[in-house]
């Protein structure tokens, strides 16, 4: 998606954390959503961002710097089921623009 | 089970055909969304309607076009399909617009492969 990066590929071990960064184009900011999809199925919600700072669900906690155009997904205790893609997505003025996803392997 | 629901879930056609993707948003979601995810660009928003009106048009080309009903059903309409058509369209709702913090939920989508 055009203004987000995310890396394309991680791989991680089960139990383990992996952090990962999305950078986004600042101006015109109005959001920063994350999303889960397992290949075939449709993206589910994960966490919602506009204001900086950490927030945390349960296993899976996003942060936001608006200054610094940058979030990041953590997710912790990684389980094999984790394994999928992480969309990270901007509201960009009345747009709602996908980044290109990082496709997460979690091995044994 | 998000509570959005898609109709067809497969289909299949010719290039120069028309058809027209169905979507029921959840109950009391007045928003619906319209995405489509093809293998090399990934998702991308086409168009958003709340309660009966455009909200907001993303990357949608000429050739297709969206309406939401009274009963805030919405449908996609897909003219003079090419190869490059060929996604996996999905469409979700929330219960409110898109510059609200308001949750979209996503329908399990339809795969259009054009011939």
């Amino acid at each position: 998606g055009q203004n987000i990066d995310q890396p394309t590929e991680m791989t991680a071990t089960e139990g383990a954390i992996v952090q990962i960064n999305c950078t986004y184009q600042t101006s015109g900011f109005n959001g920063l959503f994350w999303y889960q999809q397992h290949a075939g199925e449709a993206p589910t919600f994960l966490s919602y961002n506009v204001l900086d700072g950490l927030e945390e669900k349960g296993r899976f906690s996003s942060f936001l710097s608006r200054s610094k155009g940058y979030s990041y997904l953590l997710l912790k205790e990684l389980q094999m089921k984790d394994s999928a893609s992480y969309l990270c997505a901007e509201i960009y003025g009345q747009n709602f623009v996908f980044g290109p996803g990082t496709r997460l392997s979690v091995l044994p | 089970d998000s509570g959005v629901t898609q109709t067809p879930k497969h289909l299949i056609t010719a290039t120069g055909q028309r058809v027209t993707l169905r979507c029921s948003p959840r109950s009391g979601d007045l928003s619906v969304y319209w995405y489509q995810q093809s293998l090399d660009q990934g998702l991308q928003f086409l168009i958003q309607y709340y309660n009966g009106e455009e909200r907001a048009k993303g990357n949608i080309l000429e050739r297709f076009s969206a309406q939401q009903f009274p009963d805030l059903h919405s449908e996609l309409n897909l003219s003079s399909l090419e190869l490059g058509d060929s996604a996996l369209y999905f469409c979700a709702s929330s219960e409110g617009t898109m510059t609200s913090t308001d949750t979209q939920y996503f329908g399990p989508g339809t795969r259009l492969t054009v011939l």
